[in-house]
């Protein structure tokens, strides 16, 4: 099991905003990172740091951490945001990394 | 712009060592955090360890007595070995690099560059 979390499936209407979580006792002291992956693909960086977005990602993705929870919203989803996500961060020791489970996007 | 390219058998028998590389063009392997991570057919990510350009390295705790990760900076290459497979071990491999951003309080690391990844089946 990870020690990190994440809700298995979320969906989300065309045009709506959605939140997906990763919770892990780590996000206390240490950011996560989120991942985009698309069948057949390598993950792409959506979103690290605080809130930080690479060249090219869009604005419609945001990040936060409350807590032992941090969240990737998409304001105003598309359907080609239908992917797989994943968060990692240190493990509780901080010496290692760990990837939560990963979360289904679907776009209604 | 740079890319990274994992080579290596897509076939390996049990027992047997699993040996993949991955090579950074366009751009210099110094001063990064390199990874490799696998993905497991229909499953999730699992970071497998990584390596500092100068040699230094962390792993999973649950690899680390199978797993050698190695780097060849004359070649711009950096390696994973990973011994005594099983067919548990059959999954896409990805290399990545490792960026680390500092802040005035903290530092932390991110994954920002992958390669395409390669199959691996273990297998008789």
């Amino acid at each position: 099991s990870s020690e990190l979390t994440q809700d298995p499936t979320v969906s989300v209407a065309l045009g709506q905003t959605v939140r997906i979580t990763c919770q892990g006792d780590s996000l206390r002291t240490y950011y996560a990172t989120w991942y985009q992956q698309k069948p057949g693909q390598a993950p792409v960086l959506v979103i690290y740091g605080k809130n930080n977005r690479p060249s090219g990602i869009p604005d419609r993705f945001s990040g936060s951490s409350s807590g032992n929870t941090a969240s990737l919203t998409i304001t105003g989803a598309q359907a080609e945001d239908e992917a797989d996500y994943y968060c990692d961060s240190r493990d509780s020791s901080g010496n290692h990394l760990v990837f939560g489970g990963g979360t289904k996007l679907t776009v209604l | 712009q740079v890319q990274l390219q994992e080579s290596g058998p897509g076939l390996v028998k049990p027992s047997e060592t699993l040996s993949l590389t991955c090579s950074v063009s366009g751009g210099s392997i110094s001063n990064y955090y390199w990874s490799w991570i696998r993905q497991p057919p229909g499953k999730g990510l699992e970071w497998i360890g990584y390596i500092y350009y100068s040699g230094s390295t962390s792993y999973n705790p649950s690899l680390k007595s199978r797993v050698t990760i190695s780097v060849d900076t004359s070649k711009n290459q950096f390696s994973l070995k990973l011994r005594s497979v099983t067919a548990a071990d059959t999954a896409v491999y990805f290399c990545a690099r490792t960026s680390v951003h500092c802040t005035t309080t903290s530092c932390y690391t991110f994954r920002d560059l992958w390669g395409q990844g390669t199959l691996v089946t273990v297998s008789s």
